[in-house]
């Protein structure tokens, strides 16, 4: 069947560093991918998304870049801030539904 | 931009009694919402499908008669948890996609159910 793994966290980083969030997912046909963000008490926001192989999803300084012959979409941001610290969701939907299947999801914090 | 309402956001009841939770699309009409619980550290699980004017479709393993949906109007949807247990305490999250688009998926902040 359709699943997502994401890296385990947590995932600390100070300030400025780079930041990698790995997800690979497993799907039959061409799944879309999204990567989605839950900022502490709030609900899910969508970050970026990638409906082809080689799209590269962007939005507020992170990436990701779907590999099909890797099956993955790691999440990428060059310099993050501490207002990122939030969870991480890697998705992907398959078909018409609207269904989306998520990953465990990661949490990303970032101290000053 | 689109928002999805959910109440209430916590909710504490005794073992045996029923808990409403509604979601709603406040701006948009929605066809289709869905219903995903939330393990502490772990992943957002699919629970149903909610259709307006029709049946809800449920996942594989969640029982439809314990988890009752109602997707009475294009902005509504509904989650009753009956008889609730303390094995029913989760993070209960909705999400609505907007009739106009294909994607993407309007979140709900969710509702921490809490069974004693």
């Amino acid at each position: 069947g359709n699943s997502v793994t994401q890296m385990e966290g947590p995932v600390t980083l100070s300030e400025e560093a780079f930041l990698t969030i790995n997800c690979t997912y497993t799907a039959t046909g061409y799944p879309s991918l999204f990567w989605y963000v839950q900022y502490p008490g709030e609900g899910l926001q969508l970050l970026l998304k990638a409906t082809k192989a080689d799209d590269k999803g962007s939005n507020k300084g992170f990436e990701a870049t779907y590999r099909k012959e890797t099956t993955s979409f790691h999440l990428e941001k060059g310099s993050v801030q501490v207002s990122d610290s939030a969870v991480y969701f890697c998705a992907l939907r398959t078909g018409n539904t609207g269904k989306l299947i998520f990953g465990q999801g990661t949490t990303l914090q970032v101290k000053p | 931009g689109a928002v999805v309402s959910q109440h209430p956001s916590r909710v504490i009841c005794k073992s045996g009694t029923s808990v409403k939770i509604e979601c709603r699309s406040l701006d948009f009409q929605a066809t289709t919402m869905f219903w995903y619980r939330q393990f502490p550290k772990k992943s957002l699980m699919l629970m149903a499908t909610s259709n307006e004017g029709s049946k809800a479709t449920y996942e594989q393993g969640v029982e439809k008669d314990k988890f009752l949906i109602n997707h009475a109007s294009l902005t509504l949807s509904t989650l009753t948890v009956t008889s609730a247990h303390p094995e029913d305490s989760s993070f209960y999250i909705c999400s609505a996609r907007d009739d106009r688009e294909h994607s993407p998926l309007h979140f709900g902040n969710g509702t921490r159910l809490t069974v004693t």
